[in-house]
């Protein structure tokens, strides 16, 4: 069957240093790829999201990955700070359709 | 502030009674959906409304129906709760805005059904 967002469910990294949470998916009709934060006690936040046809995409501190040959999704982000503490979600919207389909998540932890 | 509210933060029911989980949201959205959060499963989708009076069924209907009456509120219903329905409760909503891929979400419903 479809899946999306087998992630790796933790990942620590040290203040300053680069993260790079990933996810793998399976449904290629997507159109778009998503990546949410969620922080303890709230619901998910949009972080950014990549269109099909792109490889890369840069945000603010942020910047996603897209390998369509191997089906896989990557977030980076650069010099990671505490605030960066959370449960990562990557998720896909289907091409026509509105919904969007969630991941497992990758919960990251910030070391001082 | 774009705001996505849920009726309760906690609820606690006994198995068999019928649940209302109520959601409003203020940015006339046209998509709202519902969401359950399980540890080790992610976000899974419940239902989903494209419109007014409108519904689609997502991964795990089975157990739950929706209501959407008026295009700022959607309610979610457990027919007859059960203990394998405790769990976060998430709703959110997104415009239809053909790139627009942000959703936004409510802070949660913890329901604990006993």
């Amino acid at each position: 069957g479809e899946s999306v967002g087998l992630h790796l469910p933790t990942l620590s990294v040290q203040e300053g240093d680069n993260s790079i949470i990933n996810c793998a998916y399976s449904n290629s009709a997507s159109d778009y790829f998503i990546w949410y934060k969620q922080e303890s006690g709230k619901g998910p936040q949009f972080i950014i999201d990549i269109r099909s046809n792109m490889d890369k995409r840069q945000g603010q501190r942020v910047t996603v990955l897209l390998n369509k040959t191997v089906k896989h999704l990557s977030l980076q982000i650069a010099a990671t700070q505490p605030g960066d503490s959370a449960v990562y979600f990557c998720a896909e919207r289907k091409g026509g359709n509105e919904k969007l389909t969630f991941g497992t998540g990758t919960r990251l932890t910030i070391i001082p | 502030d774009v705001k996505v509210t849920q009726s309760s933060r906690y609820l606690v029911k006994r198995t068999g009674e019928k649940v209302f989980l109520e959601c409003v949201q203020d940015m006339d959205h046209e998509n709202m959906f519902w969401y359950r959060q399980d540890p080790g499963l992610g976000l899974r989708l419940i239902y989903f409304s494209y419109d007014v009076k409108m519904k689609e069924k997502g991964d795990i209907p089975e157990g739950y129906s929706v209501s959407r009456e008026k295009k700022e509120r959607f309610s979610l219903i457990l027919e007859s709760a059960s203990t394998n329905q405790t769990s976060m409760y998430l709703c959110a909503s997104s415009d239809q805005t053909g790139r627009n891929t942000e959703a936004f979400f409510g802070q949660g419903t913890r329901l604990t059904v006993v």
